[in-house]
């Protein structure tokens, strides 16, 4: 059972618009949510993260939402960049604000087109 | 600051050989993980150590994979024998504590794994 899904296997927005990635979870015991980033041939990289305590962490260009009720969280990207296309992973954890193991979804393909 | 060293970044062995893979994280970071990022998919927790003693395996397949962290710094992760289903990416990653109390995790560059 996949407690992280990611459903868009792959979005394509123009670059200078918003970017938006969505990512749903079964686990209520999830209380801590990351979002990573994916270039080829290398490690994710941390992008953004957010409490169960919050329901908005703004970084820069990058926000990430959250709606408990719903299991839902979103990443928004304003404004898109061409540097932006990579895989981006949903992540969350149960417990220690990140420390512990992370489940992850499987991952959406952003392609910002010029 | 964060970096993880991994090595070798491919290798490709025939099934039912045996594989070890090297991950060095940044110097006094006392929790290590290793993860199996199988193509299409998320990474997978496959254990993770905090300084020397194992915190949490219960996705490893103990049956054919091992790791082990010496003195709390390197690990190795050890597959024997291979099935074709190991050919994944296997990722060694630590934490980094933020000043809000929470922690962010930092991967290291990936072994690619492809068994034939």
């Amino acid at each position: 059972d996949q407690q992280v899904k990611q459903n868009s296997p792959s979005l394509s927005v123009q670059e200078g618009r918003i970017s938006i990635l969505n990512c749903d979870y079964t686990n209520s015991m999830f209380d801590y949510f990351l979002w990573y980033k994916k270039y080829p041939a290398e490690g994710p990289t941390f992008l953004i993260s957010i409490s169960s305590i919050k329901d908005k962490n703004e970084d820069g260009r990058f926000t990430v939402f959250l709606n408990k009720s719903a299991k839902h969280l979103s990443l928004h990207i304003v404004p898109s960049q061409p540097g932006d296309s990579a895989v981006y992973f949903c992540a969350a954890s149960e417990s220690g604000g990140g420390a512990d193991g992370l489940t992850f979804g499987k991952g959406t393909h952003l392609i910002i087109q010029p | 600051e964060a970096g993880v060293a991994q090595s070798p970044r491919y290798k490709i062995i025939e099934k039912r050989q045996s594989v070890a893979f090297w991950c060095n994280p940044i110097s006094g970071h006392a929790t290590l993980y290793w993860y199996q990022q199988i193509l299409g998919q998320g990474p997978k927790l496959l254990i993770q150590f905090q300084n020397n003693g194992v915190v949490d395996d219960s996705q490893l397949p103990k049956d054919r994979f091992s790791a082990e962290r010496l003195k709390g710094v390197d690990s190795t992760l050890k597959i024997q024998p291979a099935k074709l289903e190991d050919s994944a990416v296997y990722l060694c990653a630590t934490i980094w504590g933020t000043a809000r109390g929470s922690y962010e995790q930092y991967f290291g560059p990936g072994t690619r794994l492809t068994v034939t």
